[in-house]
Order: C-alpha cells, then sequence, then structure tokens
C-alpha cells in the first residue's frame, strides 16, 4: 500500500529566506506527483505536476524536484513570502490505479514571518 | 478559479437530515472524485468516477451515496450522517487517460454533522 509522508510537519521561516519542503513515498511505482496548496478552509490549488520520467518542474520561485528510485521528492521555494503562507500538500498517482487516484501526505504547515 | 465549483460552500445538517453536495466542472474532464478531509487527517479518496461510471468506492459507508448524471456534475447525497462526519469534502476532475495528468480541485464543502 502506497503511503506518502511530508516532512517537516511544520515550517516557520522570515520572509526572503529559500526553503524545501520534503516527500516521501513508500512504492516507486507511480505515474506522477502533484504539490498543491491550501490556504486555511479552502480548496487545493495545484502548484507543480512532475510526471514519472521528469526529474523537476519550475515555475516562478517554485522549483519541484522527483527522485523515483528513492521514493523522494523535494519542493524549492525561493525568497518566501508572507503570502507563500498556507499548506503545502504532496501527493502520488499510484502506478496501474484506475481513475489517477491520489495518495495524499499529511501536508506541511509553512509560515512566512514579515 | 479552477473550473471546478462545488456548493454549498457550508453546510449544517442534523443527523436524520437528508442532504446533498454538488460538483461542477467546465474543464473538459471526464473523471471525477470525492476526497474528505479531517482534522489532522491525510486527505482521503471516496469515490472515483470514470466516464460517468463509478470506478472505485474506497471503503465508504452507505450513508454516503455518490451519483454522476454526466461527465460534469457529481452529486455527494448525505443521509443519517454521524458527528464524525464532519469534515471538508472536496471534488476533484482530471482528463482520464494514463494518470500523466494534472488533478483540479474545488473550494470544498466544509460539512457540520450536529
Amino acid at each position: 500500500k502506497q503511503e506518502v509522508t511530508q516532512i517537516p510537519a511544520a515550517l516557520s521561516v522570515p520572509e526572503g529566506e529559500n526553503l524545501v519542503l520534503n516527500c516521501s513515498f513508500t512504492d516507486s511505482a507511480i505515474y506522477n506527483l502533484q504539490w498543491f496548496r491550501q490556504d486555511p478552509g479552502k480548496g487545493l490549488t495545484s502548484l507543480l505536476l512532475i510526471q514519472s520520467s521528469q526529474r523537476e518542474q519550475t515555475s516562478g520561485r517554485l522549483n519541484a524536484s522527483l527522485d523515483k528510485s528513492s521514493g523522494r521528492s523535494t519542493l524549492y521555494i525561493a525568497a518566501s513570502q508572507p503570502g507563500d503562507s498556507a499548506t503545502y500538500l504532496c501527493a502520488v498517482i499510484p502506478y496501474m490505479e484506475y481513475g489517477n487516484k491520489l495518495v495524499f501526505g499529511a501536508g506541511t504547515i509553512l509560515r512566512v514571518k514579515s | 478559479e479552477t473550473g471546478v465549483t462545488q456548493t454549498p460552500r457550508h453546510l449544517v445538517m442534523g443527523m436524520t437530515n437528508k442532504k446533498s453536495l454538488k460538483c461542477e466542472q467546465h474543464l473538459g474532464h471526464n473523471a471525477m472524485y470525492w476526497y474528505k478531509q479531517s482534522a489532522k487527517k491525510p486527505l482521503e479518496l471516496m469515490f472515483v468516477y470514470s466516464l460517468e461510471e463509478r470506478v472505485e468506492n474506497n471503503s465508504v459507508p452507505s450513508r454516503f451515496s455518490p451519483e454522476c448524471p454526466n461527465s460534469s456534475h457529481l452529486f455527494l447525497h448525505l443521509h443519517t450522517l454521524q458527528p464524525e462526519d464532519s469534515a471538508l469534502y472536496l471534488c476533484a476532475s482530471s482528463p482520464q487517460g494514463s494518470g500523466r495528468t494534472e488533478a483540479f480541485f474545488g473550494q470544498g464543502t466544509r460539512l457540520t454533522v450536529v
């Protein structure tokens, strides 16, 4: 059974810092990995999608890497801003699962202090 | 806006009530999902619909009854719920394919069972 773990559970940093969020998964047989952002009480906003054949994806100040063989992904946020404060969720689509089912980690709660 | 709309945004219901949650997507996707997000737990998949057919029921109690009348609409019918069913219910959609596709989520319905 696929399990996804995110470390740290919570992170508080001053504005301007570069930071790394970690995601690990137990079964490397995945189709892709997706990073989401969730603001309190709201839905999920897709940040980056990395296909299993890719090593990384970039969008603005965000960079996500994927090492499928070791079951790890990292989300790098450059020059953090207070508006980046949210919960960041990592999810994988297990291989051979019908319907693109996502398996989620518990998330990292990020607070960027001004 | 992600293109996935959920209504209502908030719902309070008694344990003997019957209510329905609605999800609508205008992204041309043909797979839709219900997820449950409880406090301090990872997002859990409830149901998957692909091409309007239910392809997965993730051991969800029968007091939750999904309906997918067409590829753009998904409902979750609720009856005789328990207080522990209070949670954020999230709808998602994606193109149906080999798994190399991005999922988009709605803003969720915050359900409180009293």
